[in-house]
């Protein structure tokens, strides 16, 4: 059964880059048309998607976040990463990675979510 | 910019039928997807496509989705179904949530 699990800093200081990886253990990060993706929840508040990689490199970004994002893969660790630069108090959140499942149409939905990681931007 | 609203709150009595809805320009014409997240808890995914549903997941769980509005079903609401539930579309290059609706069992 595959599982995800995010591991990284859980304190960043203001100005710097957040920097998660996302593992997947019971299967291939490689296996089926599966997209992986980052998501986070502020504390009390609803849920974000951050942006998406596909094992071949392929990116989409939420346009809110794209010019701080940078998300990476690397199959031969069945991981995948997140960075985001210049991070202040409102990117303080719970980091979820995620597995995305090809919608009917358009678009995706996440079927399988890592526990999250509570991040915390404070000097 | 595409926005999904969401009721805060939705309370119902152990035994009925909570509808919780999504509201959006056009939705019914975009696949919508629910979540449901218990406190402490990552998010699970409850209905896909509309009205789909994961294995797993009760038959209780249904979805509809048409014009302007889209609805999480939830028959026969037990404790346990207490939770936030979140619908989730896909617009302009980008995956959205709505709000939440925190739904209440009596």
């Amino acid at each position: 059964q595959v599982q995800l699990q995010e591991s990284g800093p859980g304190l960043v200081k203001p100005s710097q880059t957040l920097s998660l990886t996302c593992t997947v253990s019971g299967g291939s990060i490689s296996s089926g048309s599966y997209y992986w993706s980052w998501i986070r929840q502020p504390a009390g508040k609803g849920l974000e998607w951050i942006g998406r990689i596909y094992t071949s490199g392929s990116t989409n970004y939420n346009p809110s976040l794209k010019s701080r994002v940078t998300i990476s893969v690397d199959t031969s660790k069945n991981q995948f990463s997140l960075k985001l630069s210049s991070v202040t108090a409102a990117d303080t959140a719970v980091y979820y990675c995620a597995r995305d499942h090809s919608s009917s149409s358009l678009g995706w939905y996440f079927d399988l979510w890592g526990r999250g990681t509570l991040v915390t931007v404070s000097s | 910019s595409y926005v999904l609203t969401q009721p805060p709150s939705v309370s119902v009595a152990p035994g009925q039928t909570a509808r919780i809805t999504c509201g959006g320009n056009n939705i019914g014409s975009k696949s919508v997807h629910w979540y449901q997240q218990k406190p402490g808890q990552a998010p699970v995914l409850v209905v896909y496509d509309d009205s789909d549903r994961p294995s797993g997941i009760p038959e209780r769980f249904s979805g509809s989705n048409s014009g302007n509005t889209a609805t999480l079903t939830i028959s026969r609401v037990e404790a346990g179904d207490e939770a936030d539930y979140y619908c989730q579309v896909w617009d302009s290059s980008s995956e959205l949530f709505g709000g939440g609706t925190k739904l209440t069992v009596l």
